[in-house]
């Protein structure tokens, strides 16, 4: 199956700081992968969807100066939370497709991020 | 503007019950429709629905899709205190996965 690798699955940083998070496929090519944030008892929320090579595509409301995104190769995306403040501490999850039309997506086991 | 919609937005039954939960969508184009289950961290993948009228079933678990109607049910037989967590549906447009609000079903002994 299908192997989404997250990392780290916890931090905790001081405000201002940034914290970069990594998503990585173990075992297939992921063209497209997606950001989500996660609020208690909450859905999915989409962040940004990023595909290989290019700028990643950020919902709106999401900060992408805020949120940087890097999608250098078919199995890594990063996510960068820049000069995060307390309202940032959430449940990031990240999904990888391998862009095939009917296709189920990956998850990562997610990261619980506290800014203290 | 895609959505999906889930409901109820929560369920608590008691062991052996049935329970069906819901996902409507509408999107402007539908590849596939696909429910996970979340309890504490990340979603675990259930089924992957294209065609309507289509029964996919796992265990206890069972999930149809209906493209007319635009909606999915989600069929748990006989629950079990295992079965509490969030259930998620997702429609996938192509380049994008809508996720619907979730479902949190709580099964009591």
């Amino acid at each position: 199956g299908a192997v989404v690798s997250q990392h780290p699955s916890r931090v905790i940083c001081k405000s201002g700081t940034s914290v970069k998070i990594e998503c990585r496929s173990l075992d297939f090519q992921a063209t497209t992968m997606f950001w989500y944030r996660q609020f208690p008892k909450q859905s999915l929320m989409l962040m940004a969807t990023s595909n290989e090579g290019s700028k990643a595509t950020y919902e709106q409301g999401v900060e992408k100066d805020k949120f940087l995104i890097n999608h250098a190769s078919l199995t890594l995306s990063t996510l960068t939370v820049t000069s995060a403040h307390p309202e940032d501490s959430s449940f990031y999850i990240c999904s990888a497709s391998k862009g095939a039309l009917n296709t189920e997506a990956f998850f990562g086991q997610g990261t619980r991020l506290t800014v203290v | 503007e895609d959505k999906v919609v889930q409901s109820p937005l929560s369920l608590v039954v008691h062991e052996g019950d049935t329970v069906t939960l819901n996902c409507s969508y509408e999107v402007t184009n539908f590849r596939s429709l696909l429910w996970y289950k979340q309890e504490k961290k990340a979603p675990t993948f259930l089924f992957m629905l294209t065609s309507s009228g289509i029964e996919k079933k796992s265990g206890r678990l069972s999930s149809i899709l209906d493209k007319k109607e635009l909606f999915s049910i989600l069929n748990i037989t006989a629950t079990q205190t295992g079965d509490s967590a969030v259930y998620l549906c997702a429609v996938n447009t192509g380049n994008q996965f809508y996720f619907g609000t979730g479902t949190s079903l709580t099964v009591i002994p």
